[in-house]
């Protein structure tokens, strides 16, 4: 099974600052990442797939990166909106697994 | 618009079996691999398998001795079933759709139902 480790649990930051967010995989999975944004008693909400690529609607400060077993999901200016929890999710095998989470807060 | 609407018991006993079944509406029901995956209070989330309308399975390891899925394609629905229940089986069940790209089961997903608090009582 592969495994999904991200960091760090819990992030606070400011309305317009710049963060980053890593999930480190334990085999290579060839770009087979996604990212999720989750607010308190809603379904996640797919953000970046195929470790890069922007779902359609998601804002452009919102961006994926990353290669190999290391990939990270970077917001370029936060907004009040985006203080949420946010996932990352590998599907390169079964079992899909997804990291522990982290906790966006003002 | 294609939406998913989970429903069921949201109290079981420990020992029981959890049902749950999950209403599509929208799209095409044939074209996919629906998906259960659930988050204990708190947690992460955990993927628990994925079933395909002609019956194609794949399940978690972990649960696999314990779980079992269905289809209804005259009601474009499907169901979860995971039996002898424990407190560790308390969570947010949610059923979900794979992005619309994605062939198999291994996909990121687009579409999620609201979730099910089901709530494992002694």
């Amino acid at each position: 099974d592969i495994q999904v480790t991200q960091s760090p649990s819990s992030l606070s930051a400011s309305v317009g600052d710049r963060v980053t967010i890593t999930c480190r995989a334990s085999h290579d999975i060839m770009n087979s990442l996604s990212w999720y944004q989750q607010k308190p008693g809603k379904a996640p909400k797919v953000l970046v797939y195929a470790a890069s690529s922007l779902e359609t609607g998601v804002p452009s400060r919102f961006s994926g990166s990353g290669s190999g077993t290391t990939y990270t999901l970077t917001i370029s200016s936060l907004q009040p909106d985006d203080f949420a929890s946010y996932y990352c999710q590998q599907y390169y095998s079964a079992p899909l697994s997804f990291g522990q989470g982290t906790k966006l807060e003002i | 618009q294609v939406q998913l609407q989970e429903s069921g018991p949201g109290l079981v006993k420990a020992s029981e079996t959890l049902s749950l079944t999950c209403t599509v509406s929208g799209g095409s029901f044939r074209s996919h691999y629906w998906t259960w995956i659930r988050q204990p209070p708190g947690k992460a989330l955990e993927w628990i398998g994925y079933i395909h309308y002609s019956g194609i399975t794949e399940f978690k390891s972990s649960l696999q001795s314990r779980v079992s899925m269905s289809v209804d394609t005259s009601k474009d629905q499907f169901s979860l079933k995971l039996s002898s229940v424990t407190a560790a089986d308390t969570a947010v069940y949610y059923c979900a759709r794979p992005l619309g790209f994605c062939s198999g089961g291994l996909c990121p997903f687009d579409y999620w139902g609201q979730g099910i608090l089901v709530t494992v009582s002694s």
